[in-house]
């Protein structure tokens, strides 16, 4: 059964660099079905997506935060790494990664996050 | 942005009620729509992917449908596990985007 686990720091300067790690187990970044996910909710709100990863390297990042948001891969750890630039007060969540499975059949596409980390809470403060 | 409106955004029901819940997509997505709940303090949890199709274990009570714009969500029989805030959330175009939410309450 798969796991994801978001690890990194609690608290983040404003100005700084947010760098939280996700940890799959129990599936492989490699199996190439789906995609890597960080989506993250601010207390009391909604749910925003982030960006995501695939195994080979393709990014996509959602343009609200696309200037200041990078993610990477590292498959021999089973690792995806999402950075996020010049935080301030509205970047205080908890951040979640998701595995994004994607299936075509025929020329339909199914695409859904069906397995999620437990969250880790980013608070931005001096 | 595709903008995805979920109505209500509250909701006080009783067990055993049948509670429907509206997701209207601002630009046709197909059946590009999926469905979570999530509980207080908890990861959401998928239910039901491409509008209709209830994820393995997930029980029957619960069911979506729709296409192009307009989705709904329903529990046929509310249990006191339900009480739950549900987002739906499409992946026809990039960004993925989710509803706002609707808790539902007892």
């Amino acid at each position: 059964q798969v796991q994801l686990q978001e690890s990194g720091p609690g608290v983040v300067k404003p100005s700084q660099t947010l760098s939280l790690t996700c940890t799959v187990s129990g599936d492989s970044l490699n199996s190439g079905y789906f995609y890597l996910s960080w989506i993250r909710q601010p207390a009391g709100k909604g749910l925003e997506w982030i960006g995501r990863i695939y195994t080979n390297g393709v990014t996509n990042y959602n343009p609200s935060l696309k200037s200041r948001v990078s993610i990477s891969v590292d498959a021999s750890k089973n690792q995806v790494t999402l950075k996020l630039t010049s935080v301030t007060a509205a970047d205080t969540a908890v951040y979640y990664c998701a595995r994004d499975t994607e299936l075509i059949v025929g020329d339909f596409q199914y695409s859904y996050m069906d397995a999620w980390g437990k969250g880790t809470t980013v608070t931005v403060s001096s | 942005d595709i903008q995805m409106t979920q109505s209500p955004s509250s909701l006080s029901a009783s067990v055993g009620d049948r509670v429907t819940i509206t997701c209207q997509a601002s630009e046709g997505i197909r059946t590009y729509l999926n469905w979570y709940q999530q509980h207080p303090g908890k990861a959401p949890k998928l239910l039901i992917y491409a509008a209709s199709n209830l994820e393995t274990g997930v029980p029957s009570r619960f069911s979506g449908s729709g296409s192009g714009t307009v989705f709904t969500f329903t529990v046929t029989s509310l249990q006191p596990e339900d009480f739950a805030t549900y987002f739906c959330q499409q992946y026809g175009y990039l960004p993925l985007t989710f509803g706002g939410g609707t808790k539902v309450e007892i």
